[in-house]
């Protein structure tokens, strides 16, 4: 079974409005991490936020919020006031605490692209 | 600081060359590992590393071999490159294994294996 599922391989949003990336992930650990990176045409990967599994609020970091939802496993990404520059790729990655490593997990990314 | 630095951008090889993917970081990170990034394929991992001489597999480890002497560098050997490993190639470094680390990503190798 896959670990992490991103459903939507692309996204399209007007600037300025919000737009959700959904995310669900697949884990029987109880401590968890779970990541969003963002990866422009430019091709590096830039970390965006954090949500612990153990945290009860959902992680914000300016116009990034992370939709926690545990017992439905999911954790969307939430970009607010959407801008031209957020047009990239975005991965959704776990890493879990059962195995020696903790080794990341990464979904297959979803293709967002902002209208003006 | 320079973060994690990788070498080469860019590279192009024949079938059976063999070759080195330097990476370096000098954040005194515990943790480093490598991937490789496929069209539609997310990120998979190859090697990864906990410490200076601790290695281990990860999901897609065939053809390629790491060591890891020193904590900051991690080399990844291509033994005898095929046309499958044609992909991007990054490593990454956190500063422990611990499940709330992010890693940190070095700038990618471009290979094309002909």
């Amino acid at each position: 079974a896959q670990k992490i599922t991103q459903t939507q391989p692309g996204m399209f949003v007007q600037e300025k409005e919000a737009v959700t990336l959904d995310c669900t992930y697949d884990t029987s650990d109880q401590s968890y991490g779970l990541f969003w990176y963002k990866q422009p045409s430019s091709g590096e990967m830039i970390f965006l936020i954090y949500q612990g599994s153990y945290d009860e609020q959902n992680a914000t970091e300016g116009r990034y919020s992370l939709n926690f939802q545990k017992a439905r496993k999911s954790a969307n990404l939430v970009i607010s006031a959407s801008q031209l520059g957020d047009s990239a790729m975005y991965f959704c990655a776990m890493r879990e605490g059962l195995n020696t490593g903790n080794q990341f997990y990464f979904g297959t990314g979803t293709s967002l692209t902002v209208i003006p | 600081n320079a973060g994690v630095t990788q070498t080469p951008k860019f590279q192009v090889l024949k079938t059976g060359q063999s070759m080195t993917l330097q990476c370096a970081q000098d954040m005194n990170h515990e943790y480093m590992s490598w991937y490789r990034q496929d069209p539609g394929m997310g990120l998979r991992l190859i090697h990864y590393s906990v410490g200076a001489g601790i290695t281990d597999q990860g999901e897609v480890p065939n053809g390629y071999n790491v060591s890891r002497s020193t904590t900051e560098d991690f080399p990844l050997r291509l033994l005898s490159a095929a046309p499958s490993q044609t992909s991007v190639y990054f490593c990454a470094s956190s500063p422990t294994s611990g499940v709330g680390d992010t890693q940190y990503f070095g700038p990618g190798t471009r290979l094309t294996v002909l």
